[in-house]
Parts: structure tokens; C-alpha cells; sequence
């Protein structure tokens, strides 16, 4: 049964560099087609891709995102990362990782989630 | 950039047929999906590739698209399928995951 589960600080200070990792039990995050991918929601907001990676490596960001974030893979821990920089007020939001399925190239959605890891950013 | 515009809010009573519109600002050429969202939990997949059901996701729940337009249709509303539900789909060059706004169906 697959589960992901996120981990990070919960509280940040603005300019801080925040880094969350989703935990991967269940499927390998480098032996199948899938994507391994990072959604936020701001409280009481709607959802926002940052970006996924693809089981060979491939990553893809969400454009107006790209120049803060980052998101990596441990094949041999079985995680991958998000890390954003210089982190603000607005990038207050609970942040999902999510395992996608693609039925055609690039294009996926959500299958699985994790349960979610409130990040708070105040000074 | 690539938009996909829904309305804020849908309202019917239960038995109803509650229609939700994701409408992007050019042809969808990237398939399109759904998800529900109830207070405190996750996403939840319900319709995906325009008109597929995930197993454990009820008949009454389905999807369509045309055009520029995806529709998800909850035919039969129940109490329990008030929710956020939220479109989503991809950007012509098929590496962006677009999401639109978000719909908060409302059961009567």
C-alpha cells in the first residue's frame, strides 16, 4: 500500500530557506513511470503546483515559482525534497507531495497524497 | 500563462444534478481532471482523463470536455459530496500542472 508522508519545520522566519521531504513507502521513486510531485494550499485558498520529478530524474517546475524552488530526490533513502528560498509571508500553506500518473508524455495528475505539513512563515 | 477559471460556488439540493465548468483560456489540449477536497483532508482524484471514474468513486460522479470547457457532473447529489472540488489539467507544451480556483459545492 503506498503512503507518502511529509516532514519539515513547521515555523519560519521571512528570508529563511524552507526544506520539506516526502517519505516514500510502498513503490520506488525511481523503478516505475510515475511522478513524484509538490502541491501547496495557502489556509482558506485553492491549490498551487510547484512542480513534480519524474522517475528518470526529469523535474519540472511551475514557472512562477522556478527561480525560489528546488526539488531533489535519495533514490536510496526512497524520499525527494522541496526546498524554497528566501521564504515570505505568502508562502504560508499547508504542502502536500503527491505521487503522479501520466497517461500521455508529461501531462499527470494526483493519485495518492500525502497527509499534508502546515508551514507557517512569521516573523 | 495558462488559467483555468471555475465558479466560486455551486449550490443545488440533494437528488439534483450539480453541474461544475473549468474553463481554460485556450483549447485544452491536455486532458482534464477532477478532485474533491473535503475540510482537513487531502485531494481526492474522482474523475480523470476528461471522463474516467477511479474505482471506489461513485457512479453518480462524471466528466466531460469539449472545446475549452471540462465539466464534472454530480448527477444525484448527496449531503456528503459537499466539498471543494478543484479542475485541473496541463499547459499546451504538457509540463505544467495547471490548477483552477476551486468550486465549493454546497448541499441544501
Amino acid at each position: 500500500q503506498l503512503q507518502l508522508r511529509e516532514s519539515g519545520p513547521g515555523l519560519l522566519r521571512p528570508s529563511e530557506t524552507l526544506s520539506l521531504t516526502c517519505a516514500v513507502s510502498g513503490a520506488a521513486i525511481s523503478s516505475s513511470a510515475y511522478f513524484w510531485g509538490w502541491v501547496r494550499q495557502p489556509p482558506g485558498k485553492g491549490l498551487e503546483w510547484i512542480g513534480s520529478i519524474y522517475y528518470s530524474g526529469s523535474i519540472f517546475y511551475n514557472p512562477s515559482l522556478e527561480s525560489r524552488v528546488r526539488i531533489s530526490r535519495d533514490t536510496s533513502k526512497n524520499q525527494f525534497s522541496l526546498t524554497v528560498k528566501s521564504v515570505r509571508a505568502a508562502d504560508t500553506a499547508v504542502y502536500y507531495c503527491a505521487r503522479g500518473v501520466s497517461y500521455s508524455g508529461y501531462d499527470h495528475f494526483f493519485d495518492s497524497w500525502g497527509q499534508g505539513s502546515l508551514v507557517t512563515v512569521s516573523s | 500563462s495558462y488559467d483555468l477559471t471555475q465558479p466560486p460556488s455551486v449550490s443545488v439540493s440533494p437528488g439534483q444534478t450539480a453541474r461544475i465548468t473549468c474553463s481554460a483560456d485556450s483549447f485544452l489540449n491536455q486532458y482534464t481532471y477532477w478532485y474533491q477536497q473535503k475540510p482537513g483532508q487531502a485531494p481526492v482524484v474522482v474523475i480523470y482523463r476528461d471522463t474516467e471514474r477511479p474505482s471506489g468513486i461513485p457512479e453518480r460522479f462524471s466528466g466531460s470536455s469539449s472545446g475549452t470547457t471540462g465539466t464534472l457532473t454530480i448527477t444525484g447529489v448527496q449531503p456528503e459530496d459537499e466539498a471543494d472540488y478543484y479542475c485541473q489539467s496541463g499547459d499546451n507544451s504538457g509540463s505544467s500542472v495547471v490548477f483552477g480556483g476551486g468550486t465549493k459545492l454546497t448541499v441544501l
